[in-house]
């Protein structure tokens, strides 16, 4: 079945520390997305990219970084400069197969900074 | 700007009761509106979309109405079960060039036996 990968489900940094998400879908969508979730915040858009070797930042794209060498894949740097990088990553996608406006997310990777 | 404002949880409710989480919105143009449902642990998925005035959205028993004149898109559910326990979100699509969609804050269903 067609889906989106998200890896590492859970990941424990020390601050100071780059860590790297995952992200890995084989819907061949065009688009992906990457969003930050907060308890009682709803979900924020940090960065996506509509096609591959390009990409837009999102409201919060400070401390982060992205590339998107293949349309697979679209992963995710919180760099040692993001503040307080403990949160819920959501990763989605979307294309024409599902409608541009309507997104896949993967699982989620919970990330803890100790 | 665009928005989404979606009622505060989290809202308790007993099984086979009647399900109302309220969605407003703003935002230029003819906006697409979805809800998205989140289970514990797991990601957003679609739950149902309208995509234009007076459009009716359904899934699962869930329905709602794009209305156009109220700006809202209010989800609704005649009888939940405790499956239904959820975060859900309300969401719009303005297009126009964006790729983004615009997310409610999220309101947490808990339904108890």
């Amino acid at each position: 079945d067609g889906g989106i990968t998200q890896s590492p489900k859970y990941l424990f940094r020390k601050e100071g520390q780059n860590v790297t998400l995952s992200c890995e879908q084989n819907l061949n969508h065009d688009a992906m997305y990457w969003y930050r979730q907060d308890p009682g915040q709803g979900l924020r858009l940090i960065y996506y990219s509509q096609i591959v070797n390009d990409f837009q930042k999102g409201d919060i794209a400070e401390g982060y970084s992205v590339s998107r060498e293949k349309k697979e894949s679209f992963p995710l740097t919180v760099t040692s400069a993001q503040k307080n990088p403990t949160a819920f990553y959501l990763c989605a996608s979307s294309g024409r197969s599902s409608g541009a406006n309507v997104l896949t997310f993967g699982a989620g990777s919970r990330l803890t900074v100790l | 700007g665009n928005s989404v404002t979606q009622m505060e949880g989290p809202v308790t409710l007993s099984e086979e009761a009647f399900l109302t989480i309220n969605c407003t919105y703003t935002a230029t143009g003819y906006p697409s509106l979805f809800w998205y449902v989140q289970y514990p642990g797991e990601g957003l998925q679609l739950l149902l979309k309208a995509t234009k005035a007076d459009d009716k959205g359904s899934n699962k028993g869930f329905e709602a109405t794009y209305r156009k004149e109220t700006t809202s898109f209010h989800l609704e559910k005649g009888s939940v079960q405790v499956s239904d326990s959820a975060v859900y979100f309300c969401a719009l699509y303005s297009g126009a060039g964006s790729y983004q969609l615009t997310f409610g804050k999220g309101t947490k269903l808990s339904v108890i036996p």
